[in-house]
């Protein structure tokens, strides 16, 4: 069985500048979280979707990031305009009704 | 909300000692996850645990439902074991998914 594909695996940009991850899940399953990671710290859930609508993007800084799940199959994040303190690892994830979790490799995002 | 202490944070071990990874959690829960993080990222599931113990290698995890705590045992470790050992719980009370993390513990196994 394939797993959750994502990409790039690494990206440096400067701050100010945009950015965007990819996340394709595994196939059937309905539910896609993306997480944000700084090092030293537990993953946290930025945003959820149940196919392709939003269930919860509370911790989700609206300002500059956003997400789209676009007939609920792949998901794009994005990161527009880009600060320091979003050099993190951004996780995707991908479960059957919150079972079965399986997360992707992962990106690491350095803002300098 | 549920709170998930690891311990130890940190831990450095020699190649073939028997390693121990615990995780307490202050509200009941459905299910617990042992999650392994390898340096560059990637998270891959170990475990997922709602009773008793399960094995897969060289690795065993515990839970105790009533104590709220799990253990993770590695035996004969090896340097490839080196990496960040996530608990995550799954509750109703936890954060939109349900899961909420522990820390991590950031394991060393030197040759």
């Amino acid at each position: 069985e394939a797993g959750v594909a994502q990409s790039p695996r690494y990206k440096i940009i400067e701050k100010r500048q945009s950015v965007a991850f990819w996340c394709n899940p595994i196939s059937g399953h309905a539910t896609l979280y993306w997480y944000q990671q700084i090092l030293g710290q537990g993953p946290k859930l930025l945003i959820q979707f149940q196919n392709n609508g939003v269930v919860d993007d509370s911790q989700l800084p609206k300002d500059r990031f956003s997400a789209e799940r676009l007939k609920g199959v792949d998901s794009t994040l994005k990161i527009q305009p880009a600060k320091l303190e979003d050099s993190a690892v951004y996780l995707c994830a991908s479960s059957v009704q919150g079972f079965g979790y399986t997360f992707g490799s992962g990106t690491r995002l350095t803002v300098v | 909300k549920n709170e998930v202490e690891q311990s130890p944070q940190n831990l450095t071990a020699q190649e073939g000692e028997f390693i121990t990874i615990n995780c307490s959690y202050s509200v009941g829960i459905s299910a617990l996850h042992w999650l392994q993080q390898h340096p560059g990222g990637g998270i891959v599931s170990l475990f997922m645990l709602s009773s008793g113990k399960k094995k897969h290698g060289r690795l065993i995890a515990t839970i105790n439902i009533q104590e709220k705590h799990s253990s993770l045992h590695i035996t004969a470790s090896h340097p490839r074991d080196s990496a960040v050992y996530i608990c995550a719980v799954f509750t109703s009370g936890g954060g939109a998914d349900g899961l909420t993390f522990g820390k991590g513990t950031h394991l060393i196994i030197q040759p």
